[in-house]
């Protein structure tokens, strides 16, 4: 079946313009996570969406990063007023409900800001 | 959450067993142990979890320490493609929530 995927794969923008990435998850997965992986480093943890419950934003860096999911459906996330230090791999994964499911990735895309 | 520390790096020889150890000393009664490996350019994929007993599926085997401070992820035979950067982590959940944490793993090559 299909898996996670995240559009666009590549994206260059300049510094101080807006951007959005977008997830489609597994269909039926209800639970949508969004991660950042600079280069070289391993992932860090931004935001959660479970269902209809409220989103767990801990991980997000600073208020210019939001992220959007409608139902168990699209998420966006959108980074606005880029920097040089947003430059990296986003990653999107989602899981179905169960204790035990796993999360399952899509290949990311990676934003480079000029 | 549970922190995990891992080796940064570590070789092994085509065909042999890889063994990457992993120390989770603060986690709690209910987290979950999870291996996940990500090959350079794509995202991380699904390994093998665990809670406390030892686990074994198609790609590895997990041992997990009785006291669950650690445990260990064995690729039996290992071959070129297994080399990847490979995650352990300790999912926390709280109140039907999971979150997952990720370090910063282990680069294994794989030496032909």
């Amino acid at each position: 079946g299909a898996g996670v995927s995240q559009s666009p794969s590549n994206k260059v923008t300049e510094k101080g313009k807006d951007v959005e990435l977008r997830c489609d998850p597994i269909s039926g997965h209800t639970a949508l996570y969004w991660y950042r992986q600079r280069l070289g480093q391993g992932l860090e943890f931004l935001i959660y969406f479970q269902g209809n419950s409220a989103p767990d934003k801990s991980g997000l860096p600073s208020d210019r990063f939001s992220a959007e999911r409608t139902g168990e459906s699209v998420s966006t996330l959108t980074i606005q007023r880029t920097q040089q230090e947003d430059s990296a791999v986003y990653l999107c994964a989602s899981r179905q409900t169960g204790a035990n499911s796993p999360l399952h990735f899509g290949n990311g895309t990676r934003l480079t800001v000029t | 959450d549970a922190k995990t520390t891992q080796p940064p790096s570590m070789d092994c020889a085509e065909g042999r067993a890889a063994n990457l150890p992993c120390n989770h000393s603060t986690i709690s009664g209910n987290e979950y142990v999870y291996w996940y490996r990500q090959i350079h350019s794509q995202g991380p994929q699904y390994i093998i979890h665990g809670l406390k007993n030892n686990e074994t599926n198609e790609m590895a085997s997990l041992i997990i320490t009785e006291d669950r401070k650690s445990s260990t992820l064995i690729l039996p035979h290992a071959t070129l493609r297994d080399t990847a950067v490979y995650y352990c982590i300790v999912r926390s959940s709280t109140s039907g929530t999971y979150k997952y944490i990720f370090g910063t793993g282990t680069r294994l090559k794989v030496l032909a």
